[in-house]
C-alpha cells in the first residue's frame, strides 16, 4: 500500500520569495512520485515526476523536487514565486496499479 | 493535451435518482480512473480499470459502480444519489510504464455534481 502526506494545507508567500511545499510518502514498493498543479475550475496537470535515476527532478514553470529515500520525502520548490503560481498543488505516489494523492496544499502569492 | 472528455460537466439532481457520468478518451490508454475531489480530502479514488471489462474498487467505492465495455469509455454510475455524493468528479487516464506500473495521469476537466 502507498500513501502521501502533505504538510500544510495552505502556504502564503510573497512574490519573488521561495516556494517550498512538503510531501512525505509511504510505499511498499519503489515509488514513482508526482507533483500536480490545479488552477481554479480546471483539472490537474503534471508539474514533474520521479521514476528512477536522478533524484533532483526539474519540471515546468521553474519548479523542481528532490527525491530523498532516507527521509521518504519529495518536497517541491521554486526559487522565486510568481503571481501565476497561485494554485493548489498535489503530491502523489504510484503503487502497482493506482496513484494515491495527498490532501493538497493551496498556495497564495502576495504582491 | 490528452484527449479526455467528461460529460456532463455540470449536473444537479435529487436524492434517490440514478446518475451516470461518462469519460471518453481518444488516447487508447490502458488505465482509466474515477476520482472525487472534496475540500480537505484531495483526490480519492472511487474505481479504476486496467482494461476492457477489468475494473476494481478504490478507497471510496460504496454507492458507485463502473463499467468499461470499450477501451475509450469508462462510465461511473450512482445508482441512487445521496447528498454525500455532491462533489467534483475527475476522470483520469494512464498508460503503463515498461514495468507495468501506471505512468503519469492525464485528467479530464471534471464533472461537478450537486445532489439536492
Amino acid at each position: 500500500a502507498q500513501s502521501v502526506t502533505q504538510l500544510g494545507s495552505h502556504v502564503s508567500v510573497s512574490e519573488g520569495a521561495l516556494v517550498l511545499l512538503r510531501c512525505n510518502y509511504s510505499s511498499s514498493v519503489p515509488p514513482y512520485l508526482f507533483w500536480y498543479v490545479q488552477y481554479p475550475n480546471q483539472g490537474l496537470q503534471l508539474l514533474l515526476k520521479y521514476t528512477t535515476g536522478a533524484t533532483l527532478v526539474k519540471g515546468i514553470n521553474g519548479f523542481e523536487a528532490e527525491f530523498k529515500k532516507s527521509e521518504t520525502s519529495f518536497h517541491l520548490t521554486k526559487p522565486s514565486a510568481h503571481m501565476s503560481d497561485a494554485a493548489e498543488y498535489f503530491c502523489a505516489v504510484s503503487g502497482r496499479v493506482k496513484l494515491s494523492f495527498g490532501a493538497g496544499t493551496t498556495v497564495t502569492v502576495r504582491a | 493535451d490528452a484527449g479526455i472528455t467528461q460529460s456532463p460537466r455540470h449536473k444537479v439532481t435529487e436524492t434517490g435518482t440514478p446518475v451516470t457520468l461518462r469519460c471518453h478518451q481518444t488516447e487508447n490508454h490502458r488505465y482509466m480512473y474515477w476520482y472525487r475531489q472534496d475540500p480537505g480530502h484531495g483526490l480519492r479514488l472511487i474505481h479504476y480499470s486496467y482494461g476492457v471489462k477489468d475494473t476494481d474498487k478504490g478507497e471510496v467505492s460504496d454507492g458507485y459502480s463502473v463499467s468499461r465495455s470499450k477501451t475509450e469509455d469508462f462510465l461511473l454510475t450512482l445508482e441512487s444519489a445521496t447528498s454525500s455524493q455532491t462533489s467534483v468528479y475527475f476522470c483520469a487516464i494512464s498508460e503503463s510504464t515498461g514495468g507495468g506500473t501506471p505512468g503519469e495521469l492525464f485528467f479530464g476537466e471534471g464533472s461537478r455534481l450537486t445532489v439536492l
